[in-house]
């Protein structure tokens, strides 16, 4: 079965200490994953894509197929990155979004 | 760019009443969806348009909810009547629709059903 799973629904840094957002999938075809972010009353938007490889407000994701794995990475958290963070696979039958049940982060002064 | 438009941003009706929610894609936007989203969970998709077609609604609890988007723009999504388990946040958000896997979901801001 397809699944994404975000294994921490509450993760809890300092500011300036390295963040890791764990997220693994299950999924026979080729994945397209991607990081979702929410900020406090703000809308759902997409953080980051893994094909782009880029680093995007200091985050960044490696997938990794051998894992089943596409955590997300931030070698020094601000308090602004405190947020809901969503990890979501796209289907390559339809590409629709099968998404992770989240996890806030929170950075702490 | 003007985003996605959903209304209303809040409801609380009583189980077993009908509820309405809007709609609007970024213009130009062929895709649209609605997903449900229950408190300590991702979204989950109800329905996904493609124009004024429907591409999947296979969660899409069909003896209550229905979805349209008649000319392919604006769309509207129905619960008749509601259940306490309705009770959610509902998204919309609409993509380009060039189906690719590496496509970008809009959001709206969402609307938040409580059902007493």
């Amino acid at each position: 079965a397809q699944r994404v799973t975000q294994p921490e629904k509450l993760l809890s840094v300092f500011k300036g200490a390295p963040v890791e957002l764990k997220c693994n999938y299950s999924y026979s075809g080729s994945p397209e994953l991607f990081w979702y972010v929410q900020y406090s009353r703000q809308r759902l938007q997409l953080l980051l894509r893994h094909i782009s490889r880029e680093s995007i407000k200091g985050f960044t994701a490696d997938l990794n197929k051998g894992e089943t794995s596409f955590h997300l990475k931030k070698p020094f958290a601000q308090e602004e990155d405190s947020a809901m963070y969503y990890c979501a696979l796209s289907k390559d039958s339809n590409y629709q979004l099968i998404w992770g049940a989240g996890t806030k982060l929170i950075i702490k002064p | 760019e003007a985003g996605v438009a959903q209304s209303p941003r809040y409801k609380i009706i009583e189980k077993r009443q009908s509820v309405a929610f809007w709609c609007n894609p970024i213009s130009g936007h062929a895709t649209l969806y609605w997903y449900q989203q229950i408190l300590g969970q991702g979204p989950k998709l109800l329905i996904q348009f493609q124009n004024n077609g429907v591409v999947d609604d296979s969660q899409l609890p069909k003896d209550r909810f229905s979805a349209e988007r008649l000319k392919g723009v604006d769309s509207t999504l129905k619960i008749q009547p509601a259940k306490l388990e309705d009770s959610a946040v509902y998204l919309c958000a609409s993509s380009l629709g060039q189906w690719t896997g590496q496509e970008t979901q809009y959001f709206g801001p969402g609307t938040r059903l409580l059902v007493l």
